[in-house]
């Protein structure tokens, strides 16, 4: 089945230690976006690609970087993750179309002790 | 500034129907979508408004009038399965979703 797919489900770090996650799709999508997503909030984007053409939200904290080595995979790299850094991290992808739908993999929790 | 107005929290019946509204001010629209959230997972999606009216899919339904800048999820014959929360996103003018906060369901026997 297509489908977009996060690895750890889970990731605990400590404090300051480098930490990253990972996505990978097997639809073929032109777009991958992440997301941060705290309790109770609505999801908050933080990056997204249009193929290789990578856009960065103006209030992205500088601590969050990402690739996308190919067009399957990309990877959120959190260089010193903070206490206020502990969410939920969302993957996505879509076609490419202005509109098109934004299809969500599981996510990835992370806890920073 | 741009937002989008859900209420935090409702409550129905199952077997029930149920209405959530979703009310957003954004520069420029291009369309607008529900998803449905479980706890601890990602969100799904569930359905997309460009026009005015009300689109039916299964149990669900939503409404939108633009005029108004409004929409609202109806889910009817509520399952137990449906407690989840109902994220509203606002698609802008340069093609960025808009997020609201969701709406926490709570479905009681």
């Amino acid at each position: 089945d297509a489908m977009v797919i996060q690895n750890p489900r889970y990731q605990v770090t400590q404090f300051g230690k480098p930490v990253t996650l990972s996505c990978s799709q097997t639809l073929n999508h032109n777009v991958m976006y992440w997301y941060q997503q705290k309790s109770s909030q609505a999801p908050k984007l933080l990056f997204h690609y249009y193929d290789k053409d990578f856009n960065n939200e103006a209030d992205t904290p500088d601590n969050f970087q990402s690739r996308r080595p190919n067009t399957s995979f990309c990877f959120l790299d959190i260089r010193s993750p903070g206490l206020g850094d502990a969410a939920m991290y969302l993957c996505a992808t879509s076609r490419g179309g202005a509109t098109d739908t934004q299809y969500f993999g599981p996510g990835t929790r992370l806890t920073v002790l | 500034g741009q937002n989008i107005d859900q209420p935090t929290e409702m409550t129905a019946t199952e077997g029930a129907i149920v209405q959530i509204n979703c009310t957003y001010q954004t520069s420029g629209f291009n369309g607008l979508f529900w998803y449905q959230q479980h706890a601890g997972e990602a969100p799904t999606f569930l359905s997309y408004n460009v026009l005015d009216g009300l689109e039916e899919k299964g149990r669900f339904s939503s409404f939108l009038s633009r005029s108004k800048g409004y929409s609202y999820l109806l889910l009817k014959e509520l399952q137990m399965k449906d407690s989840a929360s109902y994220l509203c996103a606002v698609m802008d003018s340069n093609y960025q979703l808009i997020w609201g906060a969701g709406t926490k369901l709570i479905i009681k026997p």
